[in-house]
């Protein structure tokens, strides 16, 4: 059974930086591409960033470009999300998900249960 | 950026009867190499994570029933519920694979009237 578990959350301050992780398991983590997608309360879906199996290429939205960092480690079957200047529409339920194939170019079929970024002062 | 445009917002359908969603991309994502639709449908219930019930615009995810279907081609699809359940109470979001950044319809909500 594919379990994706998010840790890291919580609440800081505008300006402040968080880390996000994910433990995967149920599955050969480093054949998959993984991704991060957030939902701010009460609105839509949104991509966030995406990285391919092997970890050499990432992508990012525009929104968080140059303060994200995604980056995952295979050989702990984990995925992170360093997240620096944080801003207050940085607000979020943030899910790990798994991608179908090992480039992001495909969709999600799996998500973790999502955890909760709170930024303001 | 490939804009992904859903209707209705929201619609209220009668237990039984056939819900209609659907989801219009700003450009195409048909794949003209392997003629495939970057295209996947997403079912979001209060209080949980989204769930895949439709993938390649068309191919039902495994377990997902069959009153679910997925449509269209290019640039307009559908997600169709041919008899509504109260189980299938919900939020449906359309998402495009094709390009970066990966982006999502902004949702309807499904009630029963």
């Amino acid at each position: 059974e594919v379990q994706l578990l998010e840790s890291g959350g919580g609440l800081v301050q505008p300006g402040g930086s968080l880390r996000l992780s994910c433990a995967a398991s149920g599955f050969t983590f480093s054949s998959y591409a993984m991704s991060w997608v957030r939902q701010a309360p009460g609105k839509g879906l949104e991509w966030v960033s995406g990285i391919n199996a092997g970890g050499g290429n990432t992508y990012y939205a525009d929104s968080v470009k140059g303060r994200f960092t995604i980056s995952r480690d295979n050989s702990k079957n984990t995925l992170s999300l360093q997240m620096n200047s944080l801003k207050i529409e940085d607000t979020a339920v943030y899910y790990c998900t798994k991608v179908f194939a090992d480039h992001i170019w495909a969709n999600v079929n799996y998500w973790g249960q999502g955890m909760l970024v709170t930024v303001s002062s | 950026d490939i804009v992904m445009t859903q209707s209705p917002d929201s619609l209220a359908v009668s237990l039984g009867e056939r819900a209609t969603i659907n989801c219009k991309s700003s450009q195409s994502i048909l794949y003209s190499s392997n003629n495939m639709n970057y295209l996947a449908w997403y079912q979001q219930k209060p209080g949980q994570p989204p769930k895949l019930l439709i993938h390649w615009a068309s191919t039902r995810e495994s377990g997902v029933p069959d009153r679910f279907s997925g449509s269209g081609s290019g640039t307009d699809f559908t997600l169709s519920i041919s008899s509504l359940q109260d189980e299938d109470v919900a939020v449906y979001y359309c998402q495009q694979h094709y390009s970066v950044p990966l982006t999502f319809g902004g949702g309807t909500k499904v009630e029963i009237k």
